[in-house]
């Protein structure tokens, strides 16, 4: 069965400061990435997502993920952070093949100061 | 760009009735999967739905629980007797194959 775990449930950061948000995930068998995000009061909307490939991926937002296999690790980065990139970001992960069904993280929130 | 168009987007019901919520999946996806997020919680699976039948299931997911595809379009959840405790958010999603799922934007529904 997959797993996933996001390491922090609440960040903190100031605007224009960097972030990291981890996610770590435990499969026996080849996984698909995601990134969802949530904002307040709204649906789960595509981030970004690994499915082959490349390991790093980017969003249109400046969002970035690396896929690491050794450390089953799918870390989401961003440079520089907005005021409106507060919401709550879930990491997910889906098999290969088989019922596809996507499980998902406790979620992080971000939380963005001026 | 197609989405999963999911109605109501709130629902207050009492206790022990019944509520249907309805879904609209992308029109030539293939799986079918219902989602719960209580207030505050991670985004929990419900059911995947596939060739007409019920692939997976989880344990939330009791006999109060059904669900159905009742024509080509529509993918409907049924809470039978509903509980306070089945307050929540509900995500309706949709999947071709190897891509991402497509979610819609939930169905809040708040049981008092």
């Amino acid at each position: 069965a997959q797993s996933v775990t996001q390491l922090d449930s609440q960040v903190p950061v100031f605007e224009e400061a960097p972030v990291e948000l981890r996610c770590n995930y435990s499969s026996s068998v080849s996984v698909y990435l995601f990134w969802y995000v949530q904002y307040p009061n709204q649906g789960l909307q595509l981030l970004l997502k690994y499915l082959s490939g490349s390991t790093l991926v980017e969003s249109i937002n400046g969002f970035e993920a690396e896929f690491n296999k050794s450390q089953t690790s799918f870390h989401l980065r961003k440079p520089s952070v907005h005021i409106s990139d507060t919401a709550e970001y879930f990491c997910a992960v889906r098999r290969g093949t088989g019922g596809f069904k996507t499980i998902f993280g406790a979620g992080t929130r971000l939380f963005v100061k001026a | 760009e197609p989405e999963v168009t999911q109605t109501p987007s709130h629902q207050v019901t009492q206790m022990g009735q019944e509520v249907i919520l309805r879904c609209v999946p992308i029109s030539n996806h293939l799986y079918f999967y219902w989602y719960r997020q209580i207030l505050g919680q991670k985004v929990e699976f419900l059911v995947s739905f596939y060739n007409n039948e019920i692939s997976e299931k989880s344990e939330i997911f009791d006999d109060q629980f059904s669900v159905e595809r009742p024509d080509g379009s529509n993918f409907t959840l049924k809470i039978r007797s509903t509980k306070l405790e089945d307050s929540a958010m509900y995500f309706c999603a949709s999947l071709a194959t190897a891509s991402e799922a497509f979610f819609g934007q939930g169905t809040r529904l708040t049981v008092v």
